[in-house]
């Protein structure tokens, strides 16, 4: 078993819809969550970043971390074509070693 | 202010060359990760480089090696190439020595072995 299980999609929507991606995770020591967006031929950026549980919002983003469920969600608002992109989510016990999911690949369509 | 960069931006070897990459972190940062990003399986840790030093190093063999300068730039070698080392290699820093729960990618090297 995968230390972060992430759904590997696509998943396609159209645009203006509330998108909602998943991870869960085994290791109940994570306590950093992070989601980051990955463009075709980009490095990943760092979209969200939470610590512990509970939940954070930036704009059309919010990111919710259960950790009772080992169950985090990246959920985006009144998508846009410009969101079409992989979104991986990360999680980290703190210092130096960060897991990464393999990745949700994301289509918005207009 | 520069993001992280890498060079070159692709590059194609046969198997049983070397291939090195290299990598520029933002200014003042001094921790330096590789990853592999292959097709499906998300990125693995390869090496995190810290004031010149090794600290550590993920499940890879060790024909995947590097080192880093005093300037903090990075350079990533890959020994005796093998087809399966065809991936998308990315650089990351970090201003928190240790710790890269805010890590900022470079663009990616994509290495394509034939």
């Amino acid at each position: 078993q995968k230390e972060v299980e992430q759904d590997p999609g696509p998943l396609s929507v159209p645009e203006g819809a509330i998108v909602s991606l998943n991870c869960t995770y085994s290791n109940s020591a994570f306590q950093y969550f992070m989601w980051y967006r990955q463009y075709s031929r980009k490095g990943p950026e760092l979209l969200m970043y939470t610590y512990s549980s509970g939940n954070k919002e930036d704009g059309r983003f919010t990111a919710q971390v259960d950790k009772s469920s080992k169950y985090i969600s990246l959920f985006i608002r009144d998508s846009q074509p410009s969101d079409s992109a992989t979104y991986l989510c990360a999680m980290s016990t703190g210092g130096f070693k960060t897991i990464f999911g393999a990745g949700t690949r994301l289509f918005v369509k207009a | 202010e520069a993001g992280v960069t890498q060079s070159p931006t692709h590059l194609i070897k046969t198997r049983g060359q070397q291939a090195t990459l290299r990598c520029s972190p933002i200014s003042g940062h001094t921790s330096v990760y590789w990853y592999q990003q292959a097709l499906g399986l998300g990125l693995q840790f390869l090496l995190w480089y810290d004031e010149g030093e090794e600290r550590n190093r993920g499940n890879f063999p060790p024909r995947f090696s590097g080192r880093q300068f005093p300037n903090y730039s990075s350079e990533l070698n890959v020994n005796a190439l093998e087809l399966e080392d065809s991936a998308l290699y990315l650089c990351a820093s970090s201003a928190y020595r240790g710790e890269n729960t805010e890590a900022f990618f470079g663009q990616g090297t994509r290495l394509t072995v034939v």
